[in-house]
């Protein structure tokens, strides 16, 4: 069973636009820390941001915000005024203490912001 | 160094052929991770180092993928007799800690191409 959900494929907005990308996540540990990570064409992950399970507060960088929903087991990210840089695909993982290390990803939501 | 370096950057192989893929981690980086991503999906978990150690090789898919980490720093992973169903981007990571409750950083990944 998948353990992360990004139910959206694609996405396409236009410049200015906010966009909201979903990620739904499945595990029966209490401790676990859920990620976002952008991957732009050039291939490498790129961090945006890491919560743990025991901290619900949502969370605003610059024009990225987060809202983390235990009771949904959601970790939605949301861009404001989307900018052509903003083109990506992005990615949310868990890690969960009882599996150790491995971090799993989502299928990746590909968001292409039109000028 | 800056950031995880991954050589070479592509690679062609014809089928059968062996490959190793390198990975230099961020200097001081004790955690080093492999990851496999296929075409339109999200990274998969293959191997996990601590130090030289390899702690977790749950995600190997077969007995023709080998890593190796011999110094605690530069890693190596070998795939023998590659097939066409190896193709991907292969991706490195490393981190200070584990991965619960840290970020990795990423390399720009190896592609792969199996002919």
């Amino acid at each position: 069973a998948q353990k992360v959900t990004q139910a959206q494929t694609e996405i396409s907005v236009v410049e200015k636009e906010d966009v909201t990308l979903d990620c739904v996540y499945e595990t029966r540990d209490t401790t676990y820390y859920l990620f976002w990570y952008k991957q732009p064409p050039s291939g490498e992950l790129v961090f945006l941001i890491r919560r743990n399970s025991f901290d619900e507060q949502n969370e605003i960088s610059g024009r990225y915000s987060w809202n983390f929903q235990k009771s949904t087991s959601s970790f939605n990210f949301t861009i404001t005024a989307s900018q052509v840089v903003d083109s990506a695909v992005y990615f949310c993982a868990l890690s969960e203490a009882s599996t150790g290390n491995q971090f799993y990803f989502g299928t990746g939501t590909s968001l292409t912001v039109i000028p | 160094g800056a950031g995880v370096s991954q050589s070479p950057r592509y690679k062609v192989a014809k089928r059968g052929q062996d490959v190793a893929l390198r990975c230099d981690p961020i200097s001081g980086h004790v955690s080093l991770f492999w990851y496999q991503q296929a075409l339109g999906q999200g990274p998969e978990f293959l191997t996990y180092f601590q130090n030289e150690a390899q702690l977790d090789k749950s995600g190997l898919p077969s007995d023709r993928f080998f890593a190796e980490r011999p110094e605690g720093s530069v890693s190596t992973l070998k795939i023998q007799r590659t097939q066409q169903e190896d193709s991907a981007v292969y991706l490195c990571a490393s981190s200070l800690g584990g991965a619960l409750g840290y970020g990795y950083t990423f390399g720009s990944g190896t592609r792969l191409t199996v002919v």
